[in-house]
This record gives C-alpha cells, structure tokens and sequence, in this order.
C-alpha cells in the first residue's frame, strides 16, 4: 500500500541555522500539507499546497517557513533560521481528492 | 479563537470492553469531521469521518456520533483491543475549504490484557 515517506525521522540542529525536512507525498495525489505537533500537544496545521502554490496557510506559517515541489515527487518544508520553539514533530500529508489526508510517519525536529 | 478539544486525556480499558472517546467542538460552521489514531512514532491515521448532515456513522468496529445541538463528536470501539492503544485526535473542517483541520489535543487509549 503506497504510503508518505519522510525523511529525516529526526534532525538537531543549533538555532539560527536552516533546515529542510522532506517528504515523498504517495504518487497521484495531488494536494499537500505540512502540520506540526509540539510535544503533548495537538497536531497543528501550518500550509496547504496545490497545483504548485500555497493554497492556505497558518499564522504559524511566518516568514522563517517556506515550501517546495522542486521535482514533481518531492515537497519539501524549509524552516530559515529556527528557532528553540519550532521544536516539534512535523507531519506531511497528501491527499487525492480533497477529501482524505494521509500522514507520513513524522520528522522529529530537535532546536538546541 | 475556536478549537477542538476533548473532555479525557487518558482512557484506560480491559481487551473486550467496548471505549468511548469524547470530543467538544466549538465551530459551529464545521461540517466535516474526522477521527484520527496516532501509534507511537508514527503519524496520525484516519479511521472514520463524518459529515454534518448525518448523526452516525458505523465502520469496522467504530462508531462516530455527532450530536450538532451540543456540538459533540463521540467515537466508540467496540470489543476493544491492545492493538487499538494509541492516541485518539477529532478534527473539524469546513468542506468547502477542506485543506483547514482544526485537531483536538488527543485522547490516550490504554487497552489491557
């Protein structure tokens, strides 16, 4: 069964520096979305995106953030400088039809 | 601003027994509504949804019910097992601008033998 893949399972980084967290959405979908979850608390969406633009997004999706589609499977999430409180799980979703969501498994991303 | 959210943070249960896991809502224009079950170090996974216009929905085992009037959203396990502990999210959209889930904070579901 086709599934959404994520990678890195977990990044360190120092604050200040950029990260890309990535992800290989399953392979006909054709919406995308990036959520976070701070620990022990609920998952939160940040961006939405379709036909190669930014459909939605939150008031946590600042200016640090940004996405991509840079190759027709991969979609990719970018935080500019991070900061300690982007810590958090970062979860990615696809969807067909505009009516399904499926998650990746998560990238665990650590600010020190 | 509006949320989700849910009464019980942890559920404990003995295998057999059928789980109840409780959610609030407070969008009164939300129409869509779906369960979701997070396994430890994986991400959320949908089980069932449902939309405004019904007051249940029945799957495998689960249960969905939507009461509107007091805007809570109820998912029922029945013959709960251990492979059914996990987290359990409720999300809230609005169809027309489904890209938009609003999740709750989760219920832990503890099952055991």
């Amino acid at each position: 069964e086709p599934e959404v893949t994520q990678t890195p399972s977990h990044q360190v980084t120092q604050m200040g520096q950029e990260v890309i967290l990535r992800c290989v959405p399953i392979s006909n979908h054709l919406y995308f979305y990036w959520y976070r979850q701070i620990l022990g608390q609920k998952v939160e969406f940040l961006v939405s995106f379709y036909n190669n633009e930014i459909s939605e997004k939150s008031e946590i999706f600042d200016d640090q953030f940004s996405v991509e589609r840079p190759d027709g499977s991969n979609f990719t999430l970018k935080i500019r400088s991070t900061k300690l409180e982007d810590s958090a799980m970062y979860f990615c979703a696809s969807d067909r039809n505009n009516n399904e969501q499926f998650f990746g498994p998560g990238t665990r991303l650590t600010v020190l | 601003g509006e949320s989700v959210g849910l009464h019980l943070p942890t559920l404990s249960v003995q295998e057999g027994d059928n789980s109840i896991i409780n959610c609030a809502y407070s969008n009164s224009a939300s129409d869509y509504f779906i369960w979701y079950k997070q396994e430890s170090g994986k991400g959320p996974q949908f089980i069932i949804d449902i939309r405004s216009n019904m007051d249940k929905r029945q799957g495998q085992r689960v249960t969905v019910l939507l009461n509107k009037t007091v805007k809570h959203l109820s998912l029922q396990i029945a013959a709960t097992q251990p492979g059914d502990s996990a987290v359990y999210f409720c999300a809230e959209t609005l169809l027309s601008g489904y890209s938009t889930l609003t999740f709750g904070k989760g219920t832990m579901l503890l099952v055991s033998p």
